[in-house]
């Protein structure tokens, strides 16, 4: 059964902090590793991770992927109270048209 | 900013009762999928939809359960006969090719009372 297991599952910081969200994946035909944001209805696409080693960017935000070890990370630099919002992995898994298969979500709540 | 769109937005059905929800694709793209989220839980894949059929479904998705894309541009999931336990939040998502991003809508909340 495919499997990915986000940590923590939840976690509170100041304005200002840095985080680093975890994710890790075991997956059968395994295409992409994704991450979302889930405010309050929809997962807004963030990064979408195919290859080992290479860091997508985008402002404070930033992802890796290693495919050896089945991880990857979130880190979100100088957090800012509009960044609070459960982050969801997920990884694109299976033959045909990938669905993706996701972990439980990280809550993230940034105090001013 | 293309995206997808979703109705209604909040929804409440006796057991029992037939419901249609409704998506709207981004317009050119190819994959269309069915997600679920009950309250508390994380999203499940329901069913994936290409080339005008199913391509792939998970055990959640029974025979209660139909899409439909009627007219090119509408996606609709069915559940025949609701239960308590399909209450949650439904999404529906689009890709345009096989490696990309899935685009999600803001979901319908299904209540079953």
């Amino acid at each position: 059964e495919d499997k990915v297991v986000q940590s923590p599952l939840s976690l509170v910081v100041h304005e200002g902090d840095t985080v680093t969200l975890n994710c890790s994946y075991e997956v059968t035909n395994f295409r992409s590793l994704l991450w979302y944001k889930q405010e309050k209805k929809a997962p807004t696409f963030l990064f979408m991770l195919t290859s080992s080693g290479i860091e997508k960017k985008s402002g404070r935000l930033s992802s890796i992927l290693d495919k050896k070890e089945l991880f990857s990370i979130l880190n979100i630099t100088a957090t800012q109270t509009g960044d609070s919002a459960v982050y969801l992995c997920a990884s694109y898994s299976g033959a045909g048209s990938y669905q993706l298969t996701f972990g439980k979500g990280t809550k993230l709540s940034v105090i001013p | 900013e293309p995206e997808v769109t979703q109705t209604p937005s909040h929804q409440v059905t006796q057991m029992g009762q037939e419901v249609i929800l409704r998506c709207v694709p981004i317009s050119n793209h190819l994959y269309f999928y069915w997600y679920r989220q009950i309250l508390g839980q994380k999203v499940e894949f329901l069913v994936s939809f290409y080339n005008n059929e199913i391509s792939e479904k998970s055990e959640i998705f029974d025979d209660q359960f139909s899409v439909e894309r009627p007219d090119g541009s509408n996606f609709t999931l069915k559940i025949r006969s609701t239960k308590l336990e399909d209450s949650a939040m439904y999404f529906c998502a689009s890709r345009a090719q096989i490696d990309t991003e899935a685009f999600f809508g803001q979901g319908t909340r299904l209540t079953v009372v």
